[in-house]
C-alpha cells in the first residue's frame, strides 16, 4: 500500500509563472489536507478537501492560491503568478473518513521561486 | 481559533539523558494531540499521539502527558540517542468535528550530543 504520493518533489518556477502541485492520497483515503512549511518554520494549515468538496480553506491566501480534489485523479494545489515568498515546502496528508489515527504526510514538494 | 505554543525552540542534551518538550494550547475543545518528528529535508512523521480521554501514553522511550485543566501537553524522550536529533512538532486539533485540521507548534530542534 503506497503512502501519500506527492509530485514533483522539487519545482522551480520564475516569478509570475504558475505552480501545480499534485497529491495522491493513500488508497481508500477520502480526505486530503495541504500544509505549507516556510524555511525553518512550522507547518501551517492551508486547506482540507474531500472528493469534489472543499471543506475548510481558512488557511489559504485569498489570492493566487486554489485547490481541488476531483472525483478522479490527484488533489491539485495551484499557485498562480508565483512570488519569491511562495518558496516553501508544501506537504499533503490524507486520512480515511472515520480514522482514529493521525494522518500521514507525503514527502512534500519543495517549491523554489527564482 | 486554536493557538499552540511550543518550548523550548532548541534543546541540546547529552546522549543517554532525557529530553522534555512542552506545548500549550488555547482551545479547550481540542481533543487530539499528536507529535511529529521531522529530519532535515524529510516529511514530518507521527511518533506518538494522545487523546483527551487519557492523561499519559508511552511507547518505548517516548511518552506524552496531557493536562487538560492547564491545557498543556509534553513529550518525554528517555535515553536519548544521536538518531533522535531532529525537529519535533506538537499539534492540536478537534478530531472529527472539523476533519482533523491540525494546528502546529513552531517546533523544537533537538540535538543529541554523543
Amino acid at each position: 500500500n503506497a503512502g501519500v504520493m506527492q509530485n514533483p518533489r522539487h519545482l522551480v518556477r520564475r516569478r509570475g509563472q504558475e505552480a501545480r502541485l499534485r497529491c495522491s492520497p493513500m488508497k481508500g483515503h477520502s480526505h486530503v489536507y495541504w500544509y505549507r512549511q516556510l524555511p525553518e518554520e512550522g507547518l501551517k494549515f492551508m486547506v482540507y478537501l474531500q472528493k469534489e468538496n472543499i471543506i475548510d480553506e481558512s488557511g489559504m491566501p485569498k489570492e493566487r492560491f486554489s485547490a481541488e480534489f476531483p472525483k478522479e485523479g490527484p488533489s491539485i494545489l495551484r499557485i498562480q503568478q508565483v512570488v519569491r515568498g511562495d518558496s516553501a515546502a508544501y506537504f499533503c496528508a490524507s486520512s480515511p473518513i472515520d480514522s482514529n489515527y493521525g494522518y500521514t504526510f507525503g514527502s512534500g514538494t519543495r517549491l523554489t521561486v527564482v | 481559533g486554536e493557538n499552540v505554543e511550543q518550548h523550548p525552540s532548541t534543546l541540546s542534551v547529552q546522549e543517554g539523558d532525557s529530553a522534555v518538550i512542552k506545548c500549550t494550547y488555547s482551545d479547550s475543545a481540542s481533543n487530539y494531540f499528536p507529535w511529529y518528528k521531522q529530519e532535515l529535508g524529510k516529511r514530518p512523521q507521527l511518533i506518538i499521539d494522545i487523546r483527551s480521554n487519557v492523561g499519559e501514553k508511552k511507547d518505548q522511550r517516548i511518552a506524552v502527558t496531557l493536562n487538560k485543566t492547564a491545557k498543556h501537553f509534553s513529550l518525554h524522550i528517555t535515553e536519548t540517542q544521536p538518531e533522535d536529533s531532529a525537529v519535533y512538532f506538537c499539534a492540536a486539533s478537534r478530531w472529527a468535528e472539523y476533519g482533523n485540521k491540525l494546528v502546529f507548534g513552531a517546533g523544537t530542534i533537538l540535538r543529541v550530543k554523543s
